[in-house]
C-alpha cells in the first residue's frame, strides 16, 4: 500500500538512551518532514529534508538528528533521551510546492522517556 | 511558532448539523490546508486552497479563505458522528523551500 510508514508505534526509553524512529515513503515525494505532537501544543517542526541529502532544522530541533541517504527514507535520532522529549512523533511527505493532494502522514510514534 | 490559531477549540453538535471551524494565520502564505486526525492516529488531508483562491468544495467540506484578513474558515455540512475528530489548519509559507505550521486545533464531538 502506498504512504507513509512509520516504525516503531510504541517505544518506551530510559533517560539517556539513544534511538531511531524510522521513516519511509513509497510515493518518490521529495519532500519529508518531522513533527511532534503534544497535547495543546498542535504540531511542531522538528526536521524536514527537500530531497536526498538535504535537510534542514523546524521549529524544535534540539535534541534530534536526521539524515536523508535515499529519496525513500528519513530516519530521526534521539541523542540522548530527556523525559520532555515523550511525544508522538509523526513523519509526512509531499510533493514539493503544495499539491491538491497535500501531505501524507504516517501514523505516529508514540514515545515515552522515563 | 504556531502560524495558525483555530477557533472554537472545541464544538459540539448533533448529526444534521452544520460545523464551522476557523483559522487565523500570521505571515504570507502559498497555501492554506485542513487536516482530520482521529483520536491516536495520523492526521488525514482533506483539502487545500491556494491563496489566489477564495472558495473550494470537496463534497460536503467548503473552504474559505481571506488572504486580507488572514483568515480561513472550514464548513461540514450535515454532520455525522463518524466526523468527531480533530481538525488543523496548515499554512505553507510563500518564500524559499516550503514548510507546513499547523495551527492547535479544533475539537469536534458530533451526537447521534
Amino acid at each position: 500500500n502506498a504512504g507513509v510508514t512509520q516504525t516503531p508505534k510504541f517505544q518506551v526509553l530510559k533517560t539517556g538512551q539513544s534511538m531511531t524512529l524510522q521513516c519511509a515513503q513509497d510515493m518518490n515525494h521529495e519532500y519529508m518532514s518531522w513533527y511532534r505532537q503534544d497535547p495543546g501544543m498542535g504540531l511542531r517542526l522538528i526536521h524536514y529534508s527537500v530531497g536526498a541529502g538535504i535537510t534542514d532544522q523546524g521549529e524544535v530541533p534540539n535534541g534530534y538528528n536526521v539524515s536523508r541517504s535515499t529519496t525513500e527514507d528519513f530516519p530521526l535520532r534521539l541523542l540522548s533521551a530527556a523525559p520532555s522529549q515523550t511525544s508522538v512523533y509523526f513523519c509526512a511527505s509531499s510533493y514539493q510546492g503544495g499539491s491538491d493532494y497535500g501531505y501524507t502522514f504516517g501514523s505516529g510514534t508514540r514515545l515515552t522517556v522515563v | 511558532s504556531q502560524q495558525g490559531e483555530e477557533d472554537p477549540q472545541a464544538l459540539s453538535i448533533q448529526e444534521g448539523e452544520n460545523a464551522t471551524m476557523n483559522c487565523s494565520y500570521k505571515t504570507s502564505i502559498n497555501n492554506l490546508q485542513w487536516y482530520r486526525q482521529n483520536s491516536g492516529r495520523g492526521l488525514v488531508h482533506l483539502i487545500l486552497i491556494r491563496s489566489n483562491e477564495r472558495e473550494k468544495h470537496s463534497g460536503r467540506l467548503r473552504v474559505t479563505l481571506d488572504t486580507s484578513k488572514k483568515s480561513s474558515s472550514l464548513l461540514i455540512t450535515a454532520s455525522r458522528a463518524a466526523d468527531t475528530a480533530s481538525y488543523f489548519c496548515a499554512t505553507e509559507g510563500d518564500s524559499g523551500y516550503s514548510t507546513l505550521t499547523f495551527g492547535k486545533g479544533t475539537m469536534l464531538l458530533v451526537s447521534p
